[in-house]
């Protein structure tokens, strides 16, 4: 059983436009939410996290929102970039263990100059 | 990658020999775990760690073994490799409170 949903599995963009990718979870246990940027042959790096405690969560270009009530989050990239294109996993967790982190399946972006 | 390393960055092995992949961190970090990364099935946990001698398997478990003699190495061993173990394996670290995974570069694996 897939613990997080994501989607589209694949996005292409203009450069300059919002990138925005959905992730739901059903476990209300998790309470840390990150995203994962990761380039070929590269592994996945952290890019952003929220917790449920707040609505949303901005850094720079990037921003997670988050709808506690519906059990989803998502990614919105702003002034999408060539250098955006990448895969991005969501991952959904409970913090302060070492459990494991829950992710999707992917989204592979691809921004067109 | 911020103190974790893989090693060898790629194998190819026969079906039904054993294969020992190595992850090695130097972050003194107490949580290590090996995923596999599959198109269409994103990252699935094979098995991770909490501590030297202390391991638990993840979801996808079955063919493989790990240890973990020592804080810094988490060693995932296939007993017999298979064709469906085909994959880029990726080792992450993690310390203990909030905050999310820190990601090897990977293994790229082909039992043939």
């Amino acid at each position: 059983q897939q613990q997080v949903k994501q989607s589209p599995q694949s996005l292409i963009v203009q450069k300059g436009g919002i990138s925005i990718i959905n992730c739901a979870y059903e476990n209300t246990a998790f309470d840390y939410f990150p995203w994962y940027q990761q380039f070929p042959g590269k592994g996945p790096a952290l890019l952003i996290a929220i917790r449920p405690d707040v609505s949303e969560k901005k850094e720079g270009r990037f921003t997670i929102s988050f709808n506690k009530s519906a059990k989803q989050f998502s990614l919105h990239i702003m002034d999408s970039q060539p250098g955006d294109s990448a895969t991005y996993f969501c991952a959904a967790s409970r913090s302060n263990t070492g459990n494991q982190f829950y992710f999707g399946t992917g989204t592979s972006l691809t921004v067109i100059p | 990658d911020a103190g974790i390393t893989q090693s060898p960055r790629h194998k190819v092995t026969e079906t039904g020999t054993p294969v020992t992949l190595r992850c090695h961190q130097t972050e003194n970090h107490r949580y290590m775990y090996w995923y596999r990364q599959d198109p269409g099935h994103g990252l699935r946990l094979i098995h991770y760690s909490y501590g030297v001698k202390d391991t638990d398997k993840g979801e996808v478990s079955d063919g493989y073994s790990v240890s973990r003699s020592k804080t810094e190495d988490f060693l995932l061993t296939l007993e017999s490799a298979t064709s469906s173990q085909t994959s880029v394996y990726f080792c992450a670290i993690k310390g203990a409170g909030a905050g999310g995974y820190t990601f090897g570069s990977g293994t790229r694996l082909t039992v043939v």
